[in-house]
């Protein structure tokens, strides 16, 4: 049972630098979503999916672009990092049911920039 | 406007003992509550969630936790500490469409004293 698996688990850039955070997840889940966290501030979403083909923004965009060609990826990519973007990001993946179903995370990558 | 606010940042408490962990929220629709637990260097792990029906909803590892709608408040428990609950506890909340969007907590830390 893989889960949420996320790519790589620590990264160094430095400012100006782009990067792609792998995520893939291998439930079938319809809705993924990347956070990021930050000390004091827990999660804050970044950037979200509710299928193939279709995105979406979410509190904190800025700098983010993400996209969604398959039901199992959905890949974060950092434009031109600056060291405001330093944190720790989790994707996550939620199933489609009659209710609110909770989210999978990942283990999450944590991103340094210099 | 919709949040999420965990009080204490820090708790510690003896092994063996009580605790509870406060959570308050605003939301404009019915809300859909959850607390996760994250240990370190791991993702988020859900502990329990309320959607409707009983106020008092039990979770895994002892966990349980009461949706009081007239004090805006979800408040998490554990009549016995282990050591092992040593982590970092966020609350969430959440609207009726299943689109995986959250919105969290600044997270509690607690400390378990031998």
């Amino acid at each position: 049972n893989a889960g949420v698996t996320q790519t790589p688990k620590f990264q160094v850039l430095k400012t100006g630098q782009s990067m792609t955070l792998q995520c893939a997840q291998d439930m079938n889940h319809e809705y993924m979503s990347w956070y990021r966290q930050d000390p004091g501030m827990g999660l804050r979403l970044i950037h979200y999916s509710v299928g193939a083909g279709i995105t979406d923004q979410g509190e904190v965009p800025n700098g983010y672009n993400v996209s969604r060609s398959t039901t199992e990826d959905f890949p974060l990519r950092l434009l031109s990092a600056a060291p405001s973007q330093t944190s720790v990001y989790f994707c996550a993946s939620s199933g489609v049911s009659g209710v609110h179903s909770p989210l999978h995370f990942g283990n999450g990558t944590r991103l340094t920039v210099t | 406007a919709q949040s999420v606010t965990q009080p204490d940042i820090h708790i510690t408490v003896s092994e063996g003992a009580s605790l509870e962990l406060r959570c308050n929220y605003s939301y404009g629709a019915t809300p859909y509550l959850f607390w996760y637990v994250q240990s370190p260097g791991q993702g988020l792990q859900l502990l329990l969630k309320y959607f409707s029906g009983d106020t008092l909803v039990q979770g895994i590892k002892g966990f349980e936790a009461e949706f009081k709608r007239s004090q805006s408040s979800f408040n998490l428990r554990k009549p016995s500490v282990h050591w092992s609950d040593a982590a970092e506890y966020f609350c969430a909340v959440g609207g009726s469409s299943n689109t995986g969007k959250l919105i969290f907590g600044q997270g509690t830390t607690l400390q378990v004293k031998p």
